[in-house]
């Protein structure tokens, strides 16, 4: 089993609407999350961090459940420009070890007009 | 926001050549950077994590003499490709991590390597 899981999709969706991504992780000793955005040949960018409490930034809203081992990202009134690759990722950082970062597939998005 | 520097941004040269690419963390220190290679069409795939003043710690199938790195100061880290063949053409992406517990990654720009 792969450590950081996504659906590779692609997901069409129609301008405005809401989409959402999950993303699973094995390791039960990952300690922060993030979702990155990909553009077609360009190196990733933060979109957010993930808190436990879950958090929002805009149109975005990050959840992250321990329990179930997911973290999941929501896409409100989708916008032409949001087509990209989210990628999900996983850092684990051991007691007096180097941090450990995992990236997920990407999951591809594609907003059509 | 926190600035990843990588240079060059295109690299096209001839078989055989050493490629070198700098990364270098512009408005903070990162004690560990990490060096990703992504192939057209797939996921990011981590090379080896950078520590300064330490050895590099290479992920499984990744050639740690063919592929060296560099940590030397809190600021800049170097990847470099010796004897590169075409099948090393691809796009090398850097990263840093902020100091501080549970930093996110900061990328820079990549470089596209092309191996004649």
């Amino acid at each position: 089993r792969k450590e950081v899981e996504q659906d590779p999709g692609p997901f069409n969706v129609p301008e405005g609407a809401t989409v959402a991504f999950n993303c699973t992780y094995s390791n039960s000793a990952s300690q922060s999350f993030f979702w990155y955005r990909q553009d077609c040949r360009k190196e990733p960018k933060l979109l957010m961090s993930v808190y436990s409490s879950g958090n929002e930034d805009g149109r975005f809203t990050a959840q992250l459940n321990r329990a179930s081992q997911y973290i999941s990202l929501l896409i409100r009134d989708s916008k032409l420009s949001d087509s990209a690759t989210y990628l999900c990722v996983v850092n684990i950082a051991p007691p007096g070890g180097y941090q450990k970062v995992t990236f997920g597939t990407g999951t591809k998005l594609q907003v059509i007009p | 926001g926190a600035v990843v520097s990588q240079h060059p941004s295109w690299v096209i040269c001839k078989s055989g050549t050493s490629v070198k690419i700098e990364c270098r963390s512009l408005d903070f220190q990162a004690t560990t950077m990490f060096w990703y290679r992504q192939f057209p069409k797939q996921s990011l795939m981590l090379m080896a994590t950078s520590n300064e003043g330490s050895k590099a710690t290479y992920e499984q199938g990744v050639e740690k003499d063919k592929f060296l790195i560099n940590h030397a100061s809190l600021t800049l880290s170097t990847l470099t490709v010796t004897s590169a063949h075409p099948e090393d053409s691809s796009f090398y992406i850097c990263s840093a991590e902020g100091q501080g517990t549970n930093q996110p990654q900061h990328f820079g720009d990549g470089t596209r390597l092309s191996i004649l």
